[in-house]
């Protein structure tokens, strides 16, 4: 079946470092979002990314989602404590296969 | 606009019992999915409802069942509780009804522990 698979699974950085997220899917995908749990609280959408070579910036976050449409990343320059939290990929297969696969998150810790 | 609500916030059940779940999704949102998250397992996807309709079923046993009300309100119950059903349940509403799942609003969750 269809996965999504996140890597890493957590990341340990010092504040002002950058951090990454990779998100690979075995199939095509007709869109990807993201999603930031903070500890304790819920999933909180960010953005979601459509066309093949999107790229989108929020401020010190940006999304990319590859030309063939199976992969995709979160890159955040110059971390801060407050980016601290579990961020989340979320793919929606492409055709009739209308799931949203979940990967496993990717864990950031910040040392101030 | 009020968010996700979702009833019970905590809950402790023994093996063997049942277990209902509410959730209201966001007014105006007709999709409901419910998700179970565990440590280590992320988000499991349970299943989908639109218009009263189940769209979606993700691979949970039959134990696990869900409703969808008029009003877009949505249950789900877990019979014979396992102590592996110990786990946050999510609910995420969502405005889209078709085309393609939108941006997903999630409630504070029912922390569920089965002992």
């Amino acid at each position: 079946g269809q996965q999504v698979m996140q890597i890493p699974q957590y990341q340990h950085v010092q504040e002002g470092e950058d951090f990454t997220t990779y998100c690979n899917s075995s199939t095509t995908l007709s869109n990807i979002q993201w999603y930031k749990q903070r500890p304790g609280g819920h999933p909180v959408f960010l953005i979601q990314l459509v066309k093949s070579g999107e790229v989108k910036k929020q401020k010190r976050l940006t999304f990319q989602f590859g030309e063939a449409k199976k992969n995709s990343s979160l890159h955040i320059t110059a971390t801060q404590t407050t980016d601290v939290g579990t961020y989340f990929c979320a793919g929606e297969g492409a055709g009739n296969n209308r799931k949203l696969i979940w990967g496993l998150g990717t864990s950031l810790a910040v040392n101030p | 606009k009020a968010g996700v609500t979702q009833t019970p916030r905590y809950l402790i059940k023994t093996r063997g019992q049942q277990v209902t779940l509410s959730c209201s999704p966001i007014s105006g949102h007709r999709s409901v999915s419910w998700y179970q998250q565990t440590p280590g397992q992320g988000l499991q996807f349970l299943f989908e409802y639109f218009s009263e309709t189940q769209r979606n079923k993700g691979n949970f046993p039959g134990r696990f069942s869900g409703r969808q009300f008029s009003n877009s309100r949505s249950e789900m119950n877990v019979s014979t509780l396992e102590l592996g059903d110990s786990a946050l349940y999510l609910c995420a509403s969502s405005r889209k009804g078709t085309g393609g799942f939108d941006e997903q609003y999630f409630g504070p969750g029912t922390r569920l522990t089965v002992t």
